[in-house]
């Protein structure tokens, strides 16, 4: 069955870098675009960015543009998220999804991994 | 802000028809997909593509979409479909969500 499992998560100072992964397991990786999504505590859902099946398109929302990155290493299964520049207003549940065979929605999501920005 | 407009919350007695909008200008024009998320748990997509159900998602929940209105419809509910509700659609490349609703069945 599919599944995805984030890591990394965790409690961080304003301004520092933090690094998630979301290992996937029981479909073909590589052949998926994959997104992460974020949701701050008692809050909405706010979509964050995306990367195509094999790495060569990214797209990003307005908040974080210039400090997070994603990538993915289809080798290994497994989606990563680079944020820098960490900001309180980072703080949230990040999850990652798996866009749907023909695109536009999410089909499958992670469990989602805590980020807290604080000092 | 939120670019599609939810209302905040919506309650429905119990085995009576719920109905959730989500609002844009012209979202008539676009794909819109519905989630679902219950405390504590990740999102599931309850409806794609303005009125498609995934695999294993009750018939009771159906989609529709025109003009400036997409609506998520919820018949027969159940305590069990008290949730939080998302709309979602693509824009120029980026993924917008709604702001959510609060489903209550009374």
């Amino acid at each position: 069955q599919v599944q995805l499992v984030e890591s990394g998560g965790g409690v961080v100072q304003p301004g520092r870098s933090l690094r998630l992964s979301c290992a996937a397991s029981g479909f073909t990786f590589g052949t998926y675009a994959m997104h992460w999504v974020r949701q701050a505590p008692d809050k909405g859902l706010e979509w964050v960015t995306l990367i195509s099946y094999d790495g060569s398109n990214k797209y990003f929302a307005d908040s974080v543009k210039g400090r997070f990155t994603i990538s993915r290493d289809n080798s290994k299964n497994t989606l990563y998220l680079q944020m820098n520049s960490l900001r309180a207003e980072d703080t949230a549940v990040y999850y990652c999804a798996r866009e749907r065979r023909g695109g536009e929605s999410f089909d499958y999501w992670g469990q989602g991994t805590l980020v807290t920005v604080s000092s | 802000s939120y670019e599609l407009t939810q209302p905040l919350s919506v309650s429905v007695a119990l085995g009576q028809t719920a109905r959730i909008t989500c609002g844009r200008n012209n979202i008539g024009s676009q794909n819109v997909h519905w989630y679902q998320q219950k405390p504590g748990q990740a999102p599931v997509l309850v409806i794609y593509r303005d009125s498609n159900r995934p695999s294993g998602i009750p018939e009771r929940f159906s989609g529709s979409n025109s003009g400036n209105t997409a609506t998520l419809t919820i018949s027969r509910a159940q305590v069990g479909d008290e949730a939080d509700y998302y709309c979602q659609m693509w824009d120029s490349s980026t993924v917008v969500f709604g702001g959510g609703t609060k489903l209550t069945v009374l």
